[in-house]
């Protein structure tokens, strides 16, 4: 089983639409990330959260570190098809250093 | 060059045969990862180094995969007698220092198909 759980696993919009992806874990993080992977590449940073109840954005993205630090979600407001690819959620569960990777989400925005 | 590098991008091998994967880490990164990627699993953490040590080598799947380190630089992923469940994208990654939350800094991956 996976340490942080993303759902959907697919997501195909319209350009324009809003979407949420969200990643869980029943397991406290002392921060999570937020990867962007495009095919044939590795995966590259989006953003770090380490404070519970952050909120950061970047642009139409935004992103929220749940309270308790146990779950996050990445919403894009009036999505791009530049917004295409994998969405990966990561962190470093507390006193661990490997960082755990959650399946990922591909979302597709069609124009 | 400015970012992760790692060759080759693809590898076809016969089952049985052995490979090894490299990856070039971004000048002065203490830090090098190794991960799996197999389609609708994420990433899986393979092993961990610090300089050219690895304190952490316990995402190696079998005995059959092996990694080294030398010079804090360039990092070899060794897999003998290939199997067909081998067959996924390996990622390397570096990063500062080893501390935990630092940024990792990707490789585009190679692809390895064992037939």
């Amino acid at each position: 089983t996976q340490l942080l759980e993303q759902s959907p696993q697919f997501l195909s919009i319209q350009e324009g639409e809003n979407l949420t992806v969200y990643c869980n874990s029943s397991s406290v993080f002392s921060s999570l990330q937020w990867y962007r992977q495009e095919p044939g590449e590795g995966p590259v940073l989006l953003v770090t959260v380490v404070t519970g109840g952050e909120v950061k954005k970047l642009k139409r993205l935004t992103f929220q570190f749940g309270d308790a630090r146990k779950d996050s979600s990445l919403h894009i407001t009036a999505a791009q098809p530049g917004d295409t690819g994998l969405y990966l959620c990561a962190g470093n569960p507390l006193s661990d250093y490997k960082l755990s990777f959650g399946a990922g989400t591909t979302v597709t925005v069609r124009a | 060059g400015a970012g992760v590098s790692q060759s080759p991008s693809n590898k076809v091998t016969e089952k049985g045969k052995d490979v090894e994967l490299r990856c070039d880490p971004i000048s002065g990164h203490t830090a090098l990862y190794w991960y799996r990627q197999s389609l609708g699993q994420g990433l899986e953490f393979l092993i961990y180094f610090q300089g050219n040590s690895a304190p952490d080598k316990s995402g190696l799947p079998s005995d059959r995969f092996s990694a080294e380190r030398t010079g804090g630089s360039v990092s070899t992923l060794t897999i003998q007698r290939t199997q067909q469940e081998d067959s996924a994208v390996y990622l390397c990654a570096s990063s500062q220092s080893g501390v935990p939350g630092n940024e990792q800094f990707f490789g585009p991956g190679t692809r390895l198909t064992v037939l």
